[in-house]
């Protein structure tokens, strides 16, 4: 069965405290590892797609890297407006249709104090 | 361009109705699905659609079902609502193709059962 485990479960930063979000994963035919973010009473947004091990993307202050059994997103010098939840998945291939799914983690809250 | 629109945005049900969601696309994508959230426990896919008159169960499909009848439109139904069902329901489409493969997501319909 398709795992995603994300960790911590919640991160109180102050402004300018960088970290890291860890999102560990147990799956079958992994076809790309996706990072969301959602704001309260949204729906996700997307951020970055990864597909092999060693592969970085970067947008703005966030920076996500992958390996074979996780992925890190990383948070440099974080302002308030960066407060969301932060959202893996992974995309595996449909059981009974051409096609993938995203498989979620339970995601991060990040909360940036000003 | 509205892109992925959810309606109702809020419901109060009492246990044993039924209701139906809505979700609209303008983005004439192939693939269409429906996910719940929960706290804690990440997005969960409830059913999917990989074209006009084609649907298939997700991993939590029991007590809901689903029709696709336009490419646009996929419905999400409720025949007989339970506590259990309480939820934020959140509907996705994206283009049959390759690359990136995004799932844009609505704002999501938040469903209470009582």
């Amino acid at each position: 069965e398709d795992q995603v485990t994300q960790s911590p479960e919640a991160l109180r930063l102050q402004e300018g405290e960088s970290s890291s979000l860890n999102c560990s994963y147990t799956v079958s035919g992994l076809r790309g590892l996706f990072w969301y973010r959602q704001d309260p009473g949204k729906g996700p947004e997307f951020l970055f797609t990864l597909y092999s091990a060693g592969e970085e993307k970067e947008k703005e202050r966030l920076k996500a890297t992958l390996t074979k059994k996780e992925s890190f997103l990383h948070i440099t010098a974080p302002k308030p407006e960066d407060s969301a939840t932060y959202l893996c998945a992974v995309q595996v291939p449909l059981i009974k249709a051409a096609g993938n799914k995203l498989t979620f983690g339970g995601g991060t809250r990040v909360l940036v104090k000003p | 361009n509205a892109g992925v629109t959810q309606t109702p945005k809020f419901r109060v049900l009492k246990t044993g109705q039924s209701m139906t969601l809505l979700c609209a696309q303008d983005m004439n994508h192939e693939y269409m699905y429906w996910y719940r959230q929960d706290p804690g426990m990440g997005l969960r896919l409830i059913h999917y659609s990989v074209g006009e008159g084609t649907t298939a169960k997700g991993e939590v499909p029991d007590g809901y079902n689903v029709s696709r009848l336009k490419k646009q439109n996929f419905l999400l139904g409720l025949e007989s609502a339970a506590p259990s069902q309480t939820s934020v329901y959140f509907c996705a489409s994206k283009w049959r193709g390759g690359g990136a493969n995004v799932l844009t997501f609505g704002a999501g319909s938040r469903l209470t059962v009582l």
